[in-house]
Parts: C-alpha cells; sequence; structure tokens
C-alpha cells in the first residue's frame, strides 16, 4: 500500500491564482479530510468527506472547495489563492466506526506559498 | 469552537528518562482521543488513541491516561529515546467526524 499521497510537495502561486492540491488513499477509507498547519500550530480541519459523493465542513472551509467524486480521490481547491493561506496542507484517512472516524493517517504535506 | 490546548510548549528530558505530555479539553462530549507525533518536515504519524470509557491504555512505551472529570489527557512516555524527539499533538474528536488538534508540545531529548 502506497498509504496517503499528496501532489505536488511544493507550490508557489501568486495572489488570485487557483489550484487544486490533489490526495489518494488505497486503503478504501471511507473517511477523509484536508487540514493546514500554520507555523508553529496545530492542525486545523478545512473540509471532510465520509464517502463518494458527501462533503462537510471543517473549522476554516472559506476559500477552498472540495468533491469526493470516488473513495480514493479528495482534491482540494483554491479558488483565488491569498497570502493568508500559505501554510502546510495536510491530507488523511480513516477507516468510519460506528463512534465516528477512526485513527487517521496522514500524508507527506504539501508546503503552498502563496506571494 | 472547540479547545484543545497544551500546558508546555517545550519539554526537555534526558535520554532514558520518562516524559510525560500533557493536554486539556474543552468539549466534554469528546469520546474520541489521540496522541499524535510528528517529526520535522513529515505529517502527523499516529502514537495512540483512547475513548472515553477508558481512563488509561498501554502501548509499547506509551501510556495514555484520560481524566474525564478535569477534561484533560496524557501521554507518558517511558525510558525517552533520541528518536522521540518531535512535536507531539493531542486530538480529540469533539463533533462525531470533525477532529480538533491543540498547538504542540516539543519534546528534545537529550543524549
Amino acid at each position: 500500500n502506497a498509504g496517503v499521497t499528496q501532489t505536488p510537495k511544493f507550490q508557489v502561486l501568486k495572489t488570485g491564482q487557483s489550484m487544486t492540491l490533489q490526495c489518494a488513499q488505497d486503503m478504501n477509507h471511507e473517511y477523509m479530510s484536508w487540514y493546514r498547519q500554520d507555523p508553529g500550530m496545530g492542525l486545523r480541519l478545512i473540509h471532510y468527506s465520509v464517502g463518494a459523493g458527501i462533503t462537510d465542513q471543517g473549522e476554516v472551509p472559506n476559500g477552498y472547495n472540495v468533491s469526493r467524486s470516488t473513495t480514493e480521490d479528495f482534491p482540494l481547491r483554491l479558488l483565488s489563492a491569498a497570502p493568508s493561506q500559505t501554510s502546510v496542507y495536510f491530507c488523511a484517512s480513516s477507516y468510519l466506526t460506528t463512534g465516528g472516524s477512526d485513527e487517521q493517517y496522514f500524508g507527506p504535506g504539501t508546503r503552498l506559498t502563496v506571494t | 469552537g472547540e479547545s484543545v490546548g497544551l500546558h508546555l510548549p517545550t519539554l526537555s528530558v534526558q535520554e532514558g528518562d520518562n516524559s510525560i505530555i500533557n493536554c486539556a479539553y474543552s468539549n466534554s462530549a469528546s469520546d474520541y482521543f489521540i496522541w499524535y507525533k510528528q517529526e520535522s518536515g513529515k505529517g502527523p504519524q499516529f502514537i495512540i488513541d483512547i475513548r472515553s470509557n477508558m481512563d488509561k491504555r498501554q502501548g509499547q512505551r506509551v501510556t495514555v491516561l484520560l481524566n474525564k472529570t478535569v477534561k484533560h489527557l496524557s501521554l507518558q512516555i517511558a525510558a525517552t529515546q533520541p528518536g522521540d524527539s518531535a512535536v507531539y499533538f493531542c486530538a480529540e474528536n469533539g463533533n462525531f467526524n470533525k477532529f480538533y488538534f491543540g498547538s504542540g508540545t516539543k519534546l528534545n531529548v537529550k543524549p
């Protein structure tokens, strides 16, 4: 298993540009999520999905869109990049249990800089 | 929103000593907690978890304690090794499918 993969590893954008961060998992996990991590801080949930066709907002969803057309893929779209979106982005996936989402497996991250 | 915080932002310990990292959470309805380890430049890595129907859970060299009365979580690492140097995060599943992370504690292990 490759686990959770993310592309690209690094990206520099100009203000106003749009782009898509890719995330894929091969563990047949129902739950997938996107987090951002700012320097010296913990992770904040952007969006999550409990299955194909189902997405929901996390703590900090503004400026980001997601879709879940397949179980494996969960891309994150930045609509119009702003310097405040400079961060490291992590994708994670897990099984869903009767108590909610379970232990999450994280990808290696995408380091995004917006100038 | 939810609040998960840590008491000590940096912890320095001698190799071989035991380490204790603490975490406070604010949502009394949270029923699932995870400790993660994050090494520089990498994604968080699962260490151990605990559900709210338990007070203690042990893994290999690690123990998590949960005190629901005071909404406190701790991670104990026995015989700390240089490879344990990292940032440690606690996270709570405070709203079914939403995880809230603390700001992290950096553990420095001195040889």
